[in-house]
């Protein structure tokens, strides 16, 4: 399987405070994106970063990409409790027809 | 950004009955629209690639003759699943490229299944 990890599993933070989730894929990539997840909807796309990129910002998200580590990470500044959600990346890896390969997820808990 | 749908957002069925999910792509045309699952607290797992006008690539370990997958036109695919157990309860997304080329996959959603 090709599908990634992300770690960690869970995280849970006093609102104000950052969340760092990281992201590990397993070979060449076209491009890595980031997607929230309320419980029991569908996906909502965050950032998009390309294998020639490095860091990428959005407002309140950071995105940073090593390719040689084959690893992400996305950085959540001045969380709020709206926040609270589960976070996945997905590789789109060379040469597989664009189809998106999802790693495990982070549950990102912010307290009030 | 573009907008995908999905209809039914929830279905209960009884064991052995076949449903049908409808996955549409509002403002844009797709000619590839992805189909997952996602059992509770996991990732979500590609079952299939669904090409307008043409057969859908499945991935390994998914039934094709259980879930069927027609897309026959360029913002509508539709996921039947078929002789529906207890098993295949799960929730199913589908996701399609916005137009003019991005590399942004948006997605439906959600439909949740529940087989009794």
């Amino acid at each position: 399987s090709q599908q990634g990890e992300e770690d960690p599993q869970a995280l849970s933070i006093q609102e104000g405070e950052n969340a760092t989730m990281n992201c590990s894929y397993k070979t060449s990539i076209n491009n890595l994106q980031w997607y929230r997840q309320n419980s029991g909807r569908g996906l909502v796309h965050l950032i998009l970063i390309r294998s020639n990129e490095r860091e990428k910002h959005s407002g309140r998200l950071r995105v940073t990409l090593d390719t040689s580590k084959k690893s992400s990470s996305l950085l959540i500044t001045a969380s709020r409790a709206a926040d609270t959600a589960s976070y996945f990346c997905a590789a789109t890896y060379s040469g597989s027809a664009r189809q998106l390969t999802f790693g495990s997820g982070t549950q990102l808990t912010v307290l009030p | 950004g573009a907008v995908v749908s999905q209809h039914p957002s929830w279905v209960i069925c009884k064991s052995g009955t076949s449903v049908k999910i409808e996955c549409r792509s509002l403002d844009f045309q797709a000619t590839t629209m992805f189909w997952y699952r996602q059992f509770p607290k996991q990732s979500l797992m590609l079952m299939a690639t669904s090409n307008e006008g043409s057969k859908a690539t499945y991935e390994q370990g998914v039934e094709k003759d259980k879930f069927l997958i027609n897309h026959a036109s360029l913002t509508l695919s539709t996921l039947t699943v078929t002789s529906a157990h207890p098993e295949d309860s799960s929730f199913y997304i589908c996701s399609a490229y916005g137009g003019g080329g991005t590399d942004t996959q948006y997605f439906g959603p959600g439909t949740r299944l529940t087989v009794l």
